[in-house]
C-alpha cells in the first residue's frame, strides 16, 4: 500500500527554469492538497481538487499550476521558478467528499531550492 | 476564513517531563480537528483527530487531546514525553466540504 508519492525528492532548479512536481495516490480519495512548507510559517495550501478535472486555488497559488485529469494524479507545475519558491513541498489525498471528517495522508515531500 | 493558532513556536522540556500544546480554532460551525507530528525529515502523519463525542480523544504513543468548544480549543497532552518525541507538531481544522487549514506549528525537543 504505497499511499501518497511524491517525485521527485530534492530539485534545484536555476530561476527561471520550470519544472513538475509529482503526486500520485492509490487509495481512490477525492480530494488532493498541494501545500508548502516554510520554517516557522507553518503549511500554505497552494491548490487542491476535489475530483478528477476540478482543482481551485489555495492562498498562495501565484506561480503555480495544478492539473487533475485522473482520480489519482495530481502534479504541480512550476513554470518560471523564483527564489521564493525554494521551500518543501507537500501533497496530501484525502477521502473527502461524504466523508469529510477524514484525515489527509501526505507524501514524503519535495525539497525545491531555487538559485 | 477560518485559522489556527498554536501559542508556542518552540518548547523544550527534560525527558519524563508533562507536556501541553496549546491550540485555537476561529471556526464557529461544526468542526473537525486534528493534530498531526512531523518527525525531523519526514512527512506529516496523524497523532488523533476529533469529530463528535467525548471531547477527551486518545491518540497513538500516548497522546490525548481535549476538545473545549467554550475555549475554541484543542490543546495536545502528554503525561511524560521521551526523547523519541522531539517534533514539530501541527494543529489543524477541517470545515466545509473540503477545507483543510494548519497551524504554524510548535517544535518540541526534548532533553534526555
Amino acid at each position: 500500500n504505497a499511499g501518497v508519492t511524491q517525485t521527485p525528492k530534492f530539485r534545484i532548479l536555476k530561476i527561471g527554469q520550470s519544472m513538475t512536481l509529482q503526486c500520485a495516490q492509490d487509495m481512490n480519495h477525492n480530494y488532493m492538497y498541494w501545500y508548502r512548507q516554510d520554517p516557522g510559517m507553518g503549511l500554505k495550501l497552494i491548490y487542491y481538487s476535489v475530483g478528477a478535472g476540478i482543482t481551485d486555488k489555495g492562498e498562495v497559488p501565484n506561480g503555480y499550476n495544478v492539473s487533475r485529469s485522473t482520480t489519482e494524479d495530481f502534479p504541480l507545475r512550476l513554470e518560471l521558478a523564483a527564489p521564493s519558491q525554494t521551500s518543501v513541498y507537500f501533497c496530501a489525498s484525502r477521502l473527502g467528499q461524504g466523508a469529510r471528517n477524514t484525515e489527509a495522508f501526505f507524501g514524503q515531500g519535495t525539497r525545491l531550492t531555487v538559485v | 476564513a477560518q485559522s489556527v493558532s498554536q501559542h508556542n513556536h518552540h518548547v523544550i522540556l527534560s525527558e519524563a517531563a508533562s507536556l501541553e500544546l496549546g491550540c485555537n480554532y476561529s471556526y464557529g460551525g461544526t468542526v473537525n480537528l486534528f493534530w498531526y507530528v512531523q518527525y525531523p525529515g519526514q512527512h506529516l502523519q496523524l497523532l488523533l483527530k476529533y469529530f463528535s463525542g467525548d471531547p477527551l480523544v486518545k491518540g497513538i504513543k500516548g497522546f490525548e487531546a481535549e476538545f473545549i468548544k467554550s475555549k475554541f480549543s484543542f490543546n495536545l497532552r502528554k503525561p511524560s514525553v521521551q526523547w523519541s518525541d522531539t517534533a514539530e507538531y501541527f494543529c489543524a481544522q477541517g470545515a466545509g466540504s473540503y477545507q483543510l487549514t494548519f497551524g504554524k506549528g510548535t517544535k518540541l525537543s526534548v532533553i534526555p
